[in-house]
């Protein structure tokens, strides 16, 4: 069966400081990825995806960045933080043959301070 | 482009009684509709789904929505509402030629006891 790990699970990290959360699935193979924001625990945003290695595509202008190193690895990253990026981040999954949903991770909590 | 509203933020229903949540949703193509609920400090679930078929689907812990075309609308329902399925609960859609999701606002659910 897949799984989908994030890590980590909670993050406080100052104003311009940088930024790495990193999402791994197991169990499957070329899945599309996701990186969603939830704000104030309501909607979601959708920040970044990918279709394949080193294939992004950015949703939202703003000074996050994404990557894709290896079949399975999505990081989320930042080179300096601003207080809005607080939120909770979601990485997700999709693609498996026969499917049309997205599968979630547990999530990461990030307070910049 | 493709949006869903959820018109209530907040449902509430004693024990035992029906639960409804309401969806519509606007695509340019035909849609695949699903539903997802969160619990505090954790990533989304996925319910069920609505891709092509028979108008009323079911899904997992006793959830079932019916999707109405004309009126645009996939309600997610439960005959018998439980404590336990208070929670966040989330409906999307996207359009059959994307894999982007577009996610509804939310609608917080409480069973009261």
């Amino acid at each position: 069966s897949q799984t989908i790990h994030q890590w980590p699970a909670t993050l406080v990290q100052p104003v311009g400081s940088p930024l790495s959360l990193e999402c791994t699935v197991e169990g499957t193979s070329n899945p599309n990825l996701y990186w969603y924001r939830q704000a104030a625990g309501r909607g979601l945003q959708l920040l970044f995806y990918s279709v394949g290695i080193g294939q992004i595509s950015s949703e939202v202008p703003q000074n996050l960045s994404a990557s894709r190193p290896q079949d399975r690895q999505f990081i989320l990253s930042s080179k300096k933080l601003l207080l809005s990026d607080s939120g909770f981040y979601l990485c997700a999954w999709s693609g498996e043959a026969g499917t049309y949903e997205q599968y979630f991770g547990p999530g990461t909590r990030l307070t910049v301070t | 482009a493709q949006s869903v509203a959820q018109p209530e933020d907040q449902v509430n229903v004693a024990e035992g009684n029906p639960l409804t949540v309401k969806c519509t949703y606007s695509v340019s193509g035909n849609p695949y509709l699903f539903w997802y609920v969160q619990y505090p400090n954790r990533g989304l679930q996925f319910l069920l789904k609505y891709i092509t078929g028979d108008n009323l689907v079911k899904g997992s812990y006793g959830f079932e929505a019916e999707f109405n075309k004309s009126q645009t609308s996939f309600h997610l329902k439960k005959p018998s509402a439980l404590v336990s399925d208070s929670a966040l609960y989330f409906c999307a859609v996207r359009d059959e030629n994307d894999y982007k999701l577009s996610f509804g606002a939310g609608t917080t659910v409480t069973v009261r006891a």
